[in-house]
């Protein structure tokens, strides 16, 4: 598996303003992702984070929105642009691809509470 | 209906008991399956890949059913750290290219009892 690290781990933001989120892995790896989960919720992804070019996005999520990066195969960062209430939620970091396995590893999460 | 329905529970056991969990998938095109556990306020944690007719990991069972398009998760000799809520996890392509496809179940809990 992999250490994946996410930062923050949490934040209290004010509505309106943007938080970016950055993951990193401790190997490189074929697949990142950003997934979110509302309290109460199971995991939704957002987009997949894509090495050199703009990441794919889910149905219901846009790049105005969520703008993501991956400059590189170990580190990609989530933005989370124009917060509002709707937004609290955790933002977690997921891999694919470490050695030649196709199982999915996530980071430790990070914990956004827009006011 | 949902691409991956589980149990609702919650399921409250006594320790030492065997516990099973079912889940169902809508899409017949999917490939690869997997359990994951989920701790209170923690990200999810792979429990076990389910492949072909299944697998065991000590205590643990998951097995498939591709014709009736159903998993299930069996804990035999509940401990109390087993208390978590357990995710049924589907992708449908077996290439980690259509990762964007991975559809998670709405989990259920488990409370495992002194």
């Amino acid at each position: 598996s992999a250490v994946i690290s996410q930062k923050p781990s949490r934040d209290i933001c004010q509505r309106g303003t943007s938080l970016t989120i950055q993951c990193q892995v401790d190997s490189q790896v074929t697949m990142m992702f950003w997934y979110r989960q509302q309290p109460g919720q199971s995991l939704t992804l957002i987009a997949t984070a894509n090495q050199g070019s703009e990441a794919t996005y889910e149905s219901g999520f846009v790049i105005d929105k969520f703008p993501i990066s991956r400059p590189n195969l170990t580190f990609s960062t989530l933005t989370v642009s124009n917060m509002s209430p709707e937004d609290s939620s955790i933002y977690l970091c997921s891999v694919v691809g470490v050695g030649d396995s196709y199982e999915q590893y996530f980071g430790p999460g990070t914990r956004l509470t827009v006011t | 209906r949902k691409e991956v329905e589980q149990d609702p529970g919650p399921f409250n056991v006594p320790e030492g008991a065997t516990v099973a969990f079912n889940c169902t998938y809508s899409n017949s095109a999917s490939q690869s399956f997997f359990w994951y556990r989920q701790d209170c306020r923690k990200e999810p944690k792979l429990l076990m890949s389910v492949y072909s007719s299944g697998n065991e990991d000590g205590r643990f069972t998951a097995q498939l059913n591709r014709a009736s398009q159903y998993i299930s998760l069996l804990i035999r000799d509940s401990k109390l750290s087993d208390s978590a809520t357990y995710l049924c996890v589907v992708n449908p392509n077996y290439s980690s290219g259509s990762a964007r496809q991975l559809t998670f179940g709405s989990g259920t809990q488990l409370t495992v009892l002194p």
